[in-house]
């Protein structure tokens, strides 16, 4: 089964460092990209950025670009993201999950599919004085 | 700072069929963006139900199905069950599907 089982929740204060993990089982962990989603208390989903654990290629959405980290450690089949010095409005939930790809034939030519399938359960961080 | 739009809200009763859309501030919505879709209920972490505009993952109920329509994303709940009541979330993804935005979300209320 394909699992992606997260860090506890943390309880931290402003200026804090902090990093969470995702650790995937049941699977070849390496080969798949691996996203963070943030979700703030009672809003949407934003997408954080990926990374390629096989050689820990990370890609950041704009927004957050320079206000974490993310990172991976392949032999442990662990990804992670961090903060530097966390801001109350760090406080959210945040998710990883699975970024899959199929590859098709489309007559002479090769296309793909994209998505996110599995899903962590979800770390809580409460930034709070 | 590329936007993607959902209705914010839809009702629909037992038995009924609703389609919820996802668009684009870029323009029209192709299968290049691989449109994706997923339910969050209360409490539960985010699930997925379709990817790249109409593929389904094996636990995705047969009732729900993913299109383009109108230059939109499209998803499409047929025989609505009272347990689809959630928040659907559609994704678009843009620059060789690393960078994903996702829409702000319709709150599907069953009634």
């Amino acid at each position: 089964e394909v699992q992606l089982v997260q860090s506890g929740a943390e309880v931290k204060k402003p200026g804090e460092s902090l990093k969470i993990s995702c650790k995937g089982s049941g699977y070849n962990f390496p080969g798949y990209w691996i996203g963070w989603v943030r979700q703030m208390p009672g809003k949407g989903l934003e997408w954080m950025g990926i990374i390629y654990p096989g050689d820990s290629d990370a890609r950041y959405s704009p927004s957050f670009e320079g206000q974490v980290t993310i990172s991976a450690d392949k032999f442990i089949n662990t990804a992670y993201l961090q903060w530097s010095s966390l801001k109350a409005s760090d406080t959210a939930i945040y998710y990883c999950a699975r970024r899959i790809r199929e590859h098709y034939s489309r007559g002479w030519t090769h296309q793909y599919n994209y998505g996110l399938d599995v899903w962590g359960q979800g770390t809580t961080v409460t930034v709070s004085s | 700072q590329t936007v993607v739009t959902q209705e914010p809200s839809l009702t629909v009763s037992p038995g009924g069929t609703v389609t919820l859309t996802c668009a684009s501030s870029t323009g029209e919505v192709t299968s290049g963006f691989y449109p994706n879709w997923f339910q969050q209920k209360p409490g539960q972490a985010p699930r997925a139900l379709i990817y790249s505009t109409s593929n389904k993952h094996p636990w995705t109920p047969a009732r729900f199905s993913g299109s383009l329509l109108g230059g939109k994303a499209a998803l499409t709940l047929s025989g609505v069950q009272p347990e689809d009541e959630a928040e659907y979330y559609c994704l678009l993804y843009y620059g060789g599907a690393q960078l994903g935005v996702f829409g702000g979300g319709t709150k599907l209320t069953v009634l």
